[in-house]
């Protein structure tokens, strides 16, 4: 079945690292995305990760995928107040749809 | 391009009415999603065009619900007789398709409907 599972909340201090984990069911899915949504707004792709891949870094964020495990997460070093937001992990079902499979979400709250 | 753009933002409806919302995709993009999404929970897939096919529907879509992409561009979803268990927000998103194979779906700020 198709399954993506994510903690519900995580509050960090301003300049703290923030470490957001996600669990996926689908082993053929082919790639792993982070999104951020803020309140009110749609969806802004944060980064992904190709599933032959261990792990990602851009910037502040930092993707591990543990495939065996089939665990994603999302490190966000020197975390701001900007980041205060939802977080959705998600991941492609299948190899060729490109439809997406979200948790339910991650809500950040960075305390100054 | 300015990415994906969704009209209108707010619909407010009676029970029982039809609604119809706009999806413009990135110009480039030949492939565009739907997705509904309620409070506290993470987006749901609906239903994705490549071009003007449609490729797949999901269970979640019922017969009252229909999609269009006419030309390859924009998008229609409409949803007649309308229930309050249709009070959500719908979100559209476009992205490339194979050989260009990372999928990244870029999503439009999306339509609130209230169905009252």
């Amino acid at each position: 079945g198709e399954d993506v599972e994510q903690s519900l909340f995580l509050s960090v201090r301003e300049g703290d690292s923030s470490v957001i984990n996600c669990t996926y069911t689908d082993s053929s899915s082919t790639y792993l995305y982070w999104y951020k949504q803020e309140p009110g707004a749609g969806l802004q792709l944060l980064t992904y990760i190709f599933s032959n891949m261990d792990m990602k870094q851009d910037q502040r964020l930092t993707v591990l995928l543990n495939k065996k495990d089939k665990h994603l997460s999302l490190r966000i070093a020197d975390t701001q107040t900007g980041d205060s937001a939802i977080y959705f992990c998600a991941e492609t079902q299948g190899s060729n749809t490109g439809k997406l499979i979200f948790g339910q979400g991650t809500t950040l709250q960075v305390k100054p | 391009d300015t990415g994906v753009s969704q009209n209108p933002r707010h619909k407010i409806t009676k029970r029982g009415q039809n609604v119809t919302f706009r999806c413009d995709p990135i110009s480039e993009h030949n492939r565009l999603y739907w997705y509904r999404q309620t409070l506290g929970q993470g987006p749901e897939f609906l239903t994705y065009f490549q071009n003007e096919a449609q490729l797949e529907k999901s269970r979640l879509l019922s017969d009252r619900f229909s999609a269009e992409r006419p030309k390859g561009s924009f998008s229609t979803l409409e949803i007649q007789r309308t229930e309050q268990g249709d009070s959500a927000m719908y979100l559209c998103a476009s992205s490339l398709a194979p050989p260009q194979i990372s999928y990244e779906q870029y999503f439009g700020p999306g339509t609130r409907l209230t169905v009252t």
